[in-house]
């Protein structure tokens, strides 16, 4: 069956321009979780939706990061004014319990 | 905040050749650890989710055990192959939180 996918796959960009990163879940999934692996790090918590509840916002790094999720399904991450801090492999993960997660593809970006 | 911490780095071993890795995590408030295994440039796999104390989960040469008194996890890998080479993740759930992941064992296996 379909998995979560995500878009753009890779995405290189200016230093101070606005990104959008899309991800799919799988659908039935009612929970959606943002991640990001930086450069030798270990995969970091970003944001997490659940139904209709209030997101967990608590892993954002700043407020140029900002994350929504329409009609219960589609995610996206936008980031602002990009740095060169926030190159990462970016994930995406859905599930429809809180023990089992299936992530996506990831999206790579690349601020020079 | 959890803290889950991962050793090796990172380990290059021959074909054929056992290994294990470990992972530590906050003992408190257990609720649930999980094992990835991230190849390059696809998404990281679920391995195993283990809740309980002394459980141990096998697929495959891979298994793994849980010790949530003491807060540590081994992953084994029984017989390496090349195929086997990846980063080995571990997440921590405690209470409602959401996962945290250890930095990963990067595994290279050499023919």
């Amino acid at each position: 069956g379909a998995g979560v996918s995500q878009s753009p796959s890779n995405k290189v960009t200016e230093k101070g321009k606005d990104v959008e990163l899309r991800c799919d879940p799988i659908s039935g999934h009612t929970a959606l979780y943002w991640y990001r692996q930086s450069l030798g790090q270990g995969l970091e918590f970003l944001i997490y939706f659940q139904g209709n509840s209030a997101p967990d916002k608590s892993g954002l790094p700043s407020d140029r990061f900002s994350a929504e999720r329409t009609g219960g399904s589609v995610s996206t991450l936008t980031i602002q004014r990009t740095q060169q801090e926030d190159s990462a492999v970016y994930l995406c993960a859905s599930s429809h319990s809180r023990d089992r997660e299936h992530f996506g593809p990831g999206t790579r970006l690349t601020v020079l | 905040i959890l803290n889950v911490e991962q050793s090796p780095q990172s380990l290059h071993v021959q074909e054929g050749d056992s290994t294990n890795f470990t992972c530590s995590f906050p003992s408190s408030n257990f609720y649930a650890l999980h094992w990835y295994r991230w190849e390059t440039a696809k998404s990281p796999e679920a391995l195993f989710v283990m809740t309980l104390n002394g459980d141990e989960k096998k697929k495959g040469r891979i298994s793994a055990t849980l010790n949530t008194k003491e807060g540590y996890s081994y992953l084994y890998i029984k017989g390496s192959q090349p195929e086997d080479s990846a980063t080995y993740l571990c997440a921590s759930t405690s209470g409602y939180s959401t996962l945290t992941f250890g930095k990963g064992t990067m595994l290279l296996v050499s023919p």
